[in-house]
């Protein structure tokens, strides 16, 4: 079945920079790729997608790019701000009846003022 | 619209005691889902349904088991609680077919097992 990798597990930047995170996969066939977002306490919320026939995709300062040959894909996040502290999970889906997520492992982000 | 809902929020159990954990959404969703988050392991699969009357198992669905007798609502079970199911659990509604592949997730609910 599929396995996602993710890394790092923490990553700690200063407002302004930019921080990105890695996710690998292993089935060839998964063909939807989201990221999300916990903040302390909550639910996680999906903050930019990407399809297997997309190559790259942006939504503001958040950018995620998939890399299908090598099944690789990352997010992007420019001028962190504080409010993106927060723990940031990849997932992909394979093809399935019930659009099933497998999750990487996490990453806590933390962007110091 | 409330979204998805979870309940308790908290919970304290013994080794073998029995719990049901209660999700419900008002999105009319097809398609709802349980997972738990272990540090350092990301969320895991535990079963999900696709659509009312429908269960189907994960990637972790040991020790547990689910109903969904009403479109609205998923339930998940403990029948005989054990220290390794100490997790919080999350639940998670979204919409069939390819145009809308959000999940939706609760606020989660935390248990310990002693």
């Amino acid at each position: 079945g599929e396995n996602v990798e993710q890394h790092p597990s923490t990553l700690s930047v200063q407002e302004g920079d930019s921080a990105v995170i890695k996710c690998t996969y292993s089935d060839s066939a998964s063909n939807y790729f989201p990221w999300y977002k916990q903040e302390l306490g909550k639910g996680p919320q999906l903050i930019i997608d990407i399809r297997s026939n997309v190559g790259e995709k942006k939504d503001q300062r958040i950018a995620v790019t998939l890399n299908k040959t090598a099944k690789h894909f990352s997010l992007h996040i420019t001028e962190t701000q504080p409010e993106d502290s927060a723990v940031y999970f990849c997932a992909a889906s394979p093809p399935s009846l019930g659009g099933k997520l497998i999750f990487g492992q996490g990453t806590e982000l933390s962007v110091k003022p | 619209n409330a979204g998805v809902t979870q309940t308790p929020k908290f919970r304290v159990l013994k080794t073998g005691q029995s719990m049901t954990l209660l999700c419900a959404q008002d999105m009319n969703h097809e398609y709802m889902y349980w997972y738990r988050q272990d540090p350092g392991m990301g969320l895991r699969l535990i079963h999900y349904s696709v659509g009312e009357g429908t269960t189907a198992k994960g990637e972790v669905p040991d020790g547990y088991n689910v109903s969904r007798l009403k479109k609205q609502n998923f339930l998940l079970g403990l029948e005989s609680a054990a220290p390794s199911q100490t997790s919080v659990y999350f639940c998670a509604s979204r919409h069939t077919g390819d145009l809308y592949n959000e999940q939706f997730f609760g606020p989660g609910t935390r248990l310990t097992v002693l």
